[in-house]
């Protein structure tokens, strides 16, 4: 099993362009999560699902939107990339809610904007 | 504002050192997990914690859960070049996982 795929691995964007992240997974997991990774501040929520066709916001949801239109695929979009949005975007899910069901990360994507 | 706060920051030592790393909300959580993460790749689990004061270990890990469910400590004995790697904690609330600061960790030989 692949687990998490993010694609792509790398991104250098201009400001006030836009992109998409994807994320695909291949457990059959119910929920999956964007996290962004800023050095000396941990990974930060964006947005998560608890299910097809459901999301919701995070700790820092402003300037993302995301969709999750079948159940393996969630994908992350930029509409208009800011400088302060360069970071590394990691994509997780899980099974549920329980203890034990821990998350599973891809590898990221480090996104660059000028 | 972060909700969890890791400390130290960072922690450089000599092999066979003991290590205590820390993990403080004023949040209560349902469990708490620790990751490991290692340059260029996504965090791996290494422990999960449920109940306030448990205490787990995993080999020269060892892991604790305050009794509030707010804390929690990862104390590393006898260290080694193999456990370098950045620490994050994530404590569970409701349907997401909240990740503290992160403790970034080097053993030197």
């Amino acid at each position: 099993n692949a687990g998490v795929t993010q694609t792509p691995k790398f991104r250098v964007l201009k400001t006030g362009q836009s992109m998409t992240l994807l994320c695909a997974q291949d457990m059959n997991h119910e929920y999956m999560y964007w996290y962004r990774q800023d050095p000396g501040m941990g990974l930060r929520l964006i947005h998560y699902s608890v299910g097809e066709g459901t999301t919701a916001k995070g700790e820092v949801p402003d300037g993302y939107n995301v969709s999750r239109l079948k159940k393996q695929n969630f994908l992350l979009g930029l509409e208009s990339a800011a400088p302060s949005q360069t970071s590394v975007y990691f994509c997780a899910s899980n099974r549920d809610r329980g203890p034990d069901s821990p998350l599973h990360f891809g590898n990221g994507t480090r996104l660059t904007v000028t | 504002t972060q909700l969890l706060e890791q400390s130290p920051q960072f922690l450089s030592i000599q092999e066979g050192e003991n290590l205590t790393v820390y993990c403080n909300s004023s949040s209560v959580f349902s469990s708490l997990q620790w990751y490991r993460q290692e340059p260029g790749e996504g965090p791996v689990l290494l422990v999960t914690v449920v109940t306030g004061g448990e205490v787990k270990k995993l080999k020269r890990l060892t892991f604790q859960f305050g009794d509030a469910r707010k804390d929690s400590s990862l104390h590393i004995t006898a260290a080694q070049p193999g456990d370098t790697g950045l620490y994050l904690c994530a404590g569970a609330l409701g349907y997401k996982y909240i990740f503290g600061t992160g403790t970034r960790l080097k053993v030197l030989a």
